[in-house]
């Protein structure tokens, strides 16, 4: 089992340049989660998914989108983007609210 | 609002020295809590879960947690740490029924020396 995969792993964007960050998994979870991690400050939830076709925002949203059209998709779009979404971007995903969330390896992006 | 907050931002250890990382939380209702771990350049990684039951759980590589209910807090102990227990953990939480989302502290570094 692959779990979770994220691509790329780095990414170098220039300000107002766009990205589309992948996540996919082969676990048939329902729900995936979007977390971006900045040092010192933990991880924070940009959006999340309960299934296809159903997103919703997380804490801290403005700046990027979702779409979710199958299950184990879940890309994450940046538009126009800015230094203060140079972070590490984590995709998860579980089953709800009962169990885990299960991590991909990360994007590390750069706005520069 | 959820919070979760970890009382240390970096914990430098010995090998073989005991550790214990304080976790507290702020939520009215029933939760579940988590405590994941990032080895440098790493995902996240599940160490410990709790979701009902004994509030003494126990995880990979040794570690156990406890839930205190009385004081919201899950605490991460571990009786003597290894150099390759260098990481940073975070604790995390959700709500019961909730759509899975799991709030996070802030982290908290580990360095062992050997």
């Amino acid at each position: 089992n692959a779990g979770v995969t994220q691509t790329p792993k780095f990414r170098i964007l220039k300000i107002g340049q766009s990205m589309t960050l992948q996540c996919t998994q082969d676990m048939n979870h329902n729900y995936m989660y979007w977390y971006r991690q900045d040092p010192g400050m933990g991880l924070k939830l940009i959006y999340y998914s309960v299934g296809a076709g159903i997103t919703d925002k997380g804490e801290v949203p403005n700046g990027y989108n979702v779409s979710r059209s199958t299950t184990e998709d879940f890309p994450l779009r940046l538009e126009l983007a800015a230094p203060s979404q140079t972070s590490v971007y984590f995709c998860a995903s579980s089953t709800g609210g009962y169990t885990e969330a299960f991590f991909g390896q990360g994007t590390r992006l750069t706005v520069v | 609002a959820q919070s979760v907050s970890q009382h240390n931002h970096h914990v430098i250890l010995s090998e073989a020295a005991s550790l214990e990382l304080g976790c507290n939380y702020s939520y009215g209702g029933t939760v579940n809590l988590f405590w994941y771990v990032q080895y440098p350049g790493q995902h996240l990684q599940l160490l410990l879960k709790y979701f009902s039951g004994d509030p003494l759980v126990k995880g990979i590589k040794g570690f156990e947690a406890e839930f205190i209910k009385s004081k919201f807090s899950f605490n991460l102990r571990k009786p003597s740490v290894q150099w390759s227990d260098t990481a940073e953990y975070f604790c995390a939480v959700n709500a019961r029924g909730s759509q899975g989302n799991l709030i996070f502290g802030k982290g908290t570094k580990l360095s062992v020396k050997p």
